[in-house]
């Protein structure tokens, strides 16, 4: 069964929209945590935003804000004011564990164009 | 900038030859971890050593990959006799402890002829 799902492959938006990248996760574990990776065409992994599942509010950094619905299992990303920078691929990520966890498992990822 | 340093970036290999990837943690971080992302696809989870011990190797292929975190010098990625299905992208990651955020390098493209 896949831990972490990325159901749209691509996504448009127009610059200075605001856009929302949708990612749900499978895990019996109490203990884990949500993690975005932005990775342009340069290939780098940039870290995004961390969301801790016994954390109560919502994470927030600067534009990138995580949705973090817990009973429906959703952790999706959202970017307010799309800029031309932001065109990349974006994956969702999740460590179960807790303070004991090390693997990290990524969903396949959301490809998304910013339009000028 | 002491962020996770990965070379070569990118290396070539022929079918056959043996690939070596090094990968220096953070400064002070001794958990270091490897992952693999296939084109199109997102990183799958490879090894987790600290230094001198191989932790987990569950993600690793059991034949061919071997992976060394020695207690002096950067972590290694060995693909003996690599084939065209090993061309990847090859990520590694550190943290200071085992549940702390992970810290990816930029990774290693390889490509084998």
């Amino acid at each position: 069964a896949q831990k972490i799902t990325q159901t749209q492959p691509g996504m448009f938006v127009q610059e200075k929209e605001a856009v929302t990248l949708d990612c749900t996760y499978d895990t019996s574990d109490p203990s884990y945590g949500l993690f975005w990776y932005k990775q342009p065409s340069s290939g780098e992994m940039i870290f995004l935003i961390y969301q801790g599942s016994y954390d109560q509010q919502n994470a927030t950094e600067g534009r990138y804000s995580l949705n973090f619905q817990k009973a429906r299992k959703s952790a999706n990303l959202v970017i307010s004011a799309s800029q031309l920078g932001d065109s990349a691929m974006y994956f969702c990520a999740m460590r179960e564990g807790g303070a004991g966890g090390f693997k990290t498992i990524f969903g396949a990822g959301t490809r998304l164009f910013v339009k000028a | 900038n002491a962020g996770v340093m990965q070379n070569p970036r990118h290396l070539v290999r022929r079918r056959g030859q043996e690939a070596r990837l090094r990968c220096s943690p953070m400064k002070g971080h001794s958990h270091v971890y490897w992952y693999r992302q296939l084109p199109e696809e997102g990183l799958k989870f490879m090894v987790y050593l600290q230094k001198e011990n191989i932790i987990d190797e569950s993600g690793m292929p059991k034949e061919r990959f071997s992976a060394e975190f020695p207690k002096e010098g950067p972590s290694i990625l060995r693909i003996q006799q690599v084939v065209r299905g090993d061309s990847a992208a090859y990520f590694c990651a550190s943290s200071q402890t085992i549940g702390q955020p992970q810290h990816f390098g930029d990774g290693t493209r390889l490509s084998i002829l």
